[in-house]
Order: C-alpha cells, then sequence, then structure tokens
C-alpha cells in the first residue's frame, strides 16, 4: 500500500550514461515533484507538475528531462550522466486541498544514484 | 532571497530529555512552515506545519512548534525524547502561491539511552 513509490530504489551507473528513475503515486493526488538530495543533506526542488503540466522548473541542466505520462506518474530521465548526479533523488506529491500553496507534500523513498 | 536556516547540525540528547531545534527563515512575508522527519533509508514525513492562527503548532509523535514573528523562528520541540526519535530534521518553507517547498539543511538527532 505505497503511497508514492520509486524504482529502482539504488542506481549505480558510469559517467555519460544515460537514466530514469521512476515515480509513482496512488493517492490522486494533481501534483507531483522530483527533489534532489546532496552528500550533505540539502534537498532543493527540481521539478513539479500539476496534471501533467510543468509547474516549477528551477535552474536544473537541461539533460534532466522530467516526464509525465498521466497524473499518476512521474519520470526523471537523465542523459549523459555526471559525478555530480550523485545524490538521492526524492519524488514527492500533493493534492491542493488549499489554493495558494502550502499543501502536504508526501515523499517517496528515495533513489540513491552513484555515477563512477 | 528566501532561505531556512538550521543552526544545529547535529544534536545528542538522552531518551526522556526535552529537546528543541532550531529554525530561522528569510521571506518577505509570512510564508507557510513545515518540519519534516526523515528516517534512515526513507522519505519524508510531515510532522507539522503552521499556516495562521494560533502560533503552536501540535503535530504528530508529540512534537509541537511555535512560530515567532518578531524571531522569524520556528523552532520544534519535544517534551520527552524517545529512542524512535533519531532521525534527520528539515524546517521548510513555503511561499503562499505555489507548494514549492524551500528546505533547511536538517539536523540530525541522536538519542541515547
Amino acid at each position: 500500500d505505497t503511497a508514492v513509490s520509486q524504482t529502482p530504489k539504488y542506481l549505480v551507473t558510469q559517467m555519460g550514461n544515460d537514466k530514469s528513475i521512476k515515480c509513482e503515486q496512488n493517492l490522486g493526488h494533481d501534483t507531483m515533484y522530483w527533489y534532489k538530495q546532496d552528500s550533505k543533506k540539502f534537498l532543493k526542488i527540481m521539478f513539479s507538475y500539476n496534471n501533467k503540466e510543468l509547474i516549477i522548473n528551477e535552474t536544473v541542466p537541461n539533460r534532466f528531462s522530467p516526464k509525465s505520462p498521466d497524473k499518476a506518474h512521474l519520470n526523471l530521465h537523465i542523459n549523459s550522466l555526471e559525478l555530480g548526479d550523485s545524490a538521492v533523488y526524492f519524488c514527492a506529491s500533493s493534492q491542493e486541498e488549499l489554493a495558494g500553496g502550502g499543501n502536504e507534500q508526501f515523499f517517496g523513498p528515495g533513489t540513491r544514484l552513484t555515477v563512477l | 532571497a528566501q532561505s531556512v536556516t538550521q543552526p544545529d547540525i547535529h544534536i545528542t540528547v538522552s531518551e526522556g530529555a526535552s529537546l528543541e531545534l532550531r529554525c530561522n527563515y528569510s521571506y518577505g512575508a509570512t510564508p507557510y512552515l513545515f518540519w519534516y522527519v526523515q528516517s534512515p533509508g526513507q522519505g519524508l514525513q510531515l510532522l507539522l506545519k503552521y499556516f495562521s492562527g494560533d502560533t503552536l503548532v501540535q503535530g504528530i509523535k508529540g512534537f509541537e512548534a511555535e512560530f515567532k514573528r518578531s524571531q522569524s523562528s520556528f523552532n520544534l520541540r519535544k517534551p520527552s525524547v524517545h529512542w524512535s526519535d533519531a532521525a534527520e530534521y528539515f524546517c521548510a518553507v513555503g511561499p503562499r502561491n505555489t507548494d514549492k517547498l524551500i528546505f533547511g539543511t536538517g539536523t540530525r538527532l541522536q538519542v541515547f539511552p
């Protein structure tokens, strides 16, 4: 009964490769997010989608491309992986109960990406 | 610029002791304020949030936080810590027109028996 799930949990790959991380939520939420947590535990938002539309796009390299085939899924594709991409990537979702922000976000367990 | 500061990187307390984790924010207006907890190998779980009204907010697992506008602070407290509270705690602010969250750098809590 996992609310927000991510696959894979661990991903080890070589520099220059292309990889994808998948996220699914079964909460019926309209909005999904990707966050990056670096080695110092600093957590920063990358993207958010609302009903398959891109809402937030932080200053993330073009090598990162989110894709939302439907509102229950938000996948993250990364091209030409670099050493600095090593991090834990968290997916999250929320439902807009309050107009104007502040809605609770539910996080997945994370995907630990290691680029060698 | 919007920012969140958690001055304590690492805190160690004995089980049963009281706890206070500090959080200061920088924002033009009163934002939404959150505390999340991250257990090892897990995602983040919301402990509590402040939107408006009563400045003392009650959360899950016996936690509470107090919003002090004059100090731009939102400190998290618990009167008696349990060993299972050992985790990483994140304070976050959210501007009032978006669901974007800005996180602090976290405070790692260790609990000794």
